[in-house]
Order: structure tokens, then sequence, then C-alpha cells
């Protein structure tokens, strides 16, 4: 059960667009839509933000969006706010009966 | 509201037990699956165990399996978690979190987590 490949930081300035990469295998991320996506503030419980690959739950800001391709899905959060800066966390199940996280994106507001 | 609140963290010593428990209310809990997370600190999310809503399927994290055990009183509205063996490298916050009917990623909400701390 390896993690899930997410680069260990993005930053961007307010009002900008930046895109956060979630790289699995064909046994997780390229073979089920069960793609989801979590944002942490420090000391805080992560929030879902994403799930079924580009579903938005109710009251999530429509300036976050997701996509898959092939085995690597993809959060954008776009118009970028000061309140955004959070860890990011992409979740997948596995082939393996399991659930594996990637292993969190530092997202910095310049 | 859904609402989750874990309880039973502690310190204990490298080989001792522990149970971590989480009450949840705010939905109808035996139709869905529960999760733990946990998370070492400074670290990212590893996802521990889960639950069917049943409790009929359990699925683990290889880091855990064989020592820790999960299971559920939909009578009482609680999941578990009995850790055996523990070890160091076990210490992290332990979240409880909501899942869908399979045992699955989303996981929403999550509770405010309870702090393991293994340590001789």
């Amino acid at each position: 059960q390896s993690a899930l490949t997410q680069p260990a930081s993005v930053s961007g300035s307010p009002g900008q667009s930046i895109t956060i990469s979630c790289t699995g295998t064909s046994s997780d991320v390229g073979g089920y839509n069960y793609v989801s996506w979590y944002q942490q503030h420090p000391g805080k419980a992560p929030k879902l933000m994403i799930y079924d690959v580009s579903n938005r739950p109710s009251g999530v800001s429509n300036r976050f969006s997701a996509s898959k391709s092939d085995n690597t899905a993809s959060l954008t959060i776009s118009g970028l706010q000061a309140e955004d800066e959070a860890d990011y966390y992409c979740s997948s199940y596995v082939r393996s009966r399991a659930v594996v996280f990637g292993g969190g994106t530092k997202l910095t507001v310049l | 509201e859904v609402q989750l609140l874990e309880s039973g963290g502690g310190l204990v010593q490298p080989g001792e037990s522990l149970r971590l428990s989480c009450a949840a209310s705010g939905f109808t809990f035996s139709s869905y699956a529960m999760n733990w997370v946990r998370q070492a600190p400074g670290e990212g999310l590893e996802w521990v165990s889960g639950i069917s809503g049943s409790g009929g399927t359990t699925y683990y994290a290889d880091s855990v399996k064989g020592r820790f055990t999960i299971s559920r009183d939909n009578s009482k509205n609680t999941v578990s978690l009995q850790m055996n063996s523990l070890r160091v490298e076990d210490t992290a916050i332990y979240y409880c979190a909501k899942g869908v009917t399979m045992i699955v990623p989303p996981f929403d909400p999550w509770g405010q987590g309870t702090q393991v701390t293994v340590s001789s």
C-alpha cells in the first residue's frame, strides 16, 4: 500500500490558479473513481473538498475543481485566497481492499 | 448535524494496548462504513482501518494488520479501535471518519482526533 505521489509544496499569488497532482497506479487512482481530496489547516481535522474524482460537497467553493487522467488525479484551485493556504491530501481506493493517501502538498499563498 | 467524538488516547509504553472509541451522532450510523485515519507528528495522513455498516467487513492497513482490530456497536453508535502490541511508530493523532456505504473514500466528516503516544 504505497502512498500516492503528490508534490511536497506549491505556491501561488492571490487571484492566481494552482494545480496539485496526485499520481498513483492502475491499481488505485487509474482503476477506480474513488478519488477524493482533503484540505487540512494546521491543528485542525481534514475537510473533504472533492469526492469521486470531481464532485464538490455542498458548501465547498466552486473555486475548487478536480479531474483525473489515467493514473493521475489533479486538484485545481482558482482565484487563490489567503484562506486556501493549507495542506492538501488526495486519497484513493486500492485494489487490495484498502485506502491510500497521498503524501500531502503544502500550499503557500504568497 | 453529523458529529464524531473520539476518546481513549493517551501515553503508553511499547508493547502495551489501548482502545480508542468514536461516538457518532446525527446520521443513521448502521448505514455507513466508518474509518480510522492517523497522522504522525509532522507527517501526512495514513488510513488505518475501515469497517462496513453491518460490521461484517473490515479492512486494515498492512502496517497494523494483526495488531489492531476495528469493531462497531450499532446499538450505541460507536466504533472502536483495539490497538495491541503498540510500537513507537504508532504515535499519532487518530481520527475517526464517516465513510459511505462501502469502505472506500470519501471520508466526511472527521472527528477532532485523539492523541496516542507510544514511548518508554
